[in-house]
């Protein structure tokens, strides 16, 4: 595997309160990704960052905010947490090094997060 | 918005026999293509990247592109149990940053 990490691996939180998830890398890559999966949807795009402090949106970047202050974490947060934020939501990484179309994402394994 | 489709199966296939994975997108911009094998409570991991009309082979694995038809596939020859999982097809529409948008993906299903 990729040297990511993710934490929590699980979460059950209630509506309303905040959660902060976060993404760590070991390879130094430029590039990471916030994702989440839901049944009949399939990976969408949360936000990306293509380096420290530069971030932008993805498909879904509603509710959701992120911040990246060293090239090692990028951080996903639901300001307010709601049922429809329940998911499992990946992080993944990618180096740039070549043409971004054929840039490699990996993934890290993945945070549950049930919102009740 | 772009969009890509996957049967999402089950694909059920006997132990050795080809298994024949498909895909359809509809942004004709899309210049790079992924196939990622998730297992079930895992994460995604990529097992081909085709850019290029035609076949592109890596072991048992084939994966064909037609930019012309908008459809890519995946071929898994002497398919083994352990290739049970879902494929999920990726594109990226060149947008500068690798903006992947993936599909459903399709489950398969490989019986001893």
């Amino acid at each position: 595997d990729a040297g990511i990490t993710q934490s929590p691996r699980h979460k059950v939180t209630e509506t309303g309160t905040p959660v902060t998830l976060r993404c760590h890398q070991t390879e130094n890559h430029r590039y990471m990704y916030w994702y989440r999966q839901d049944p009949g949807h399939g990976l969408r795009l949360i936000h990306y960052s293509y380096g420290v402090k530069d971030t932008d949106k993805g498909e879904v970047s509603d509710g959701y905010s992120v911040s990246r202050s060293k090239t090692e974490d990028f951080l996903l947060t639901l300001e307010s947490a709601t049922s429809s934020q329940t998911s499992v939501y990946f992080c993944a990484i990618s180096d740039g090094g070549g043409a971004l179309n054929t840039d490699t994402q990996y993934f890290g394994p993945g945070t549950r997060l049930t919102v009740l | 918005q772009k969009e890509v489709e996957q049967n999402s199966g089950p694909l059920s296939v006997p132990e050795g026999a080809i298994a024949s994975l498909n895909c359809t997108y509809s942004d004709r911009v899309s210049q790079s293509f992924f196939w990622y094998r998730q297992y079930s409570g895992k994460s995604p991991e990529l097992i081909m990247s085709i850019y290029s009309n035609g076949d592109k082979e890596d072991g048992r694995f084939t994966a064909q592109l037609n930019k012309a038809s908008q459809y890519v596939s995946l071929l898994i020859r002497d398919s083994q149990p352990s290739d049970s999982a879902t494929y999920l097809c990726a594109v990226d529409g060149n947008t500068g940053f690798q903006k992947l948008v993936f599909g459903t993906g399709t489950r398969l299903l490989v019986s001893p």
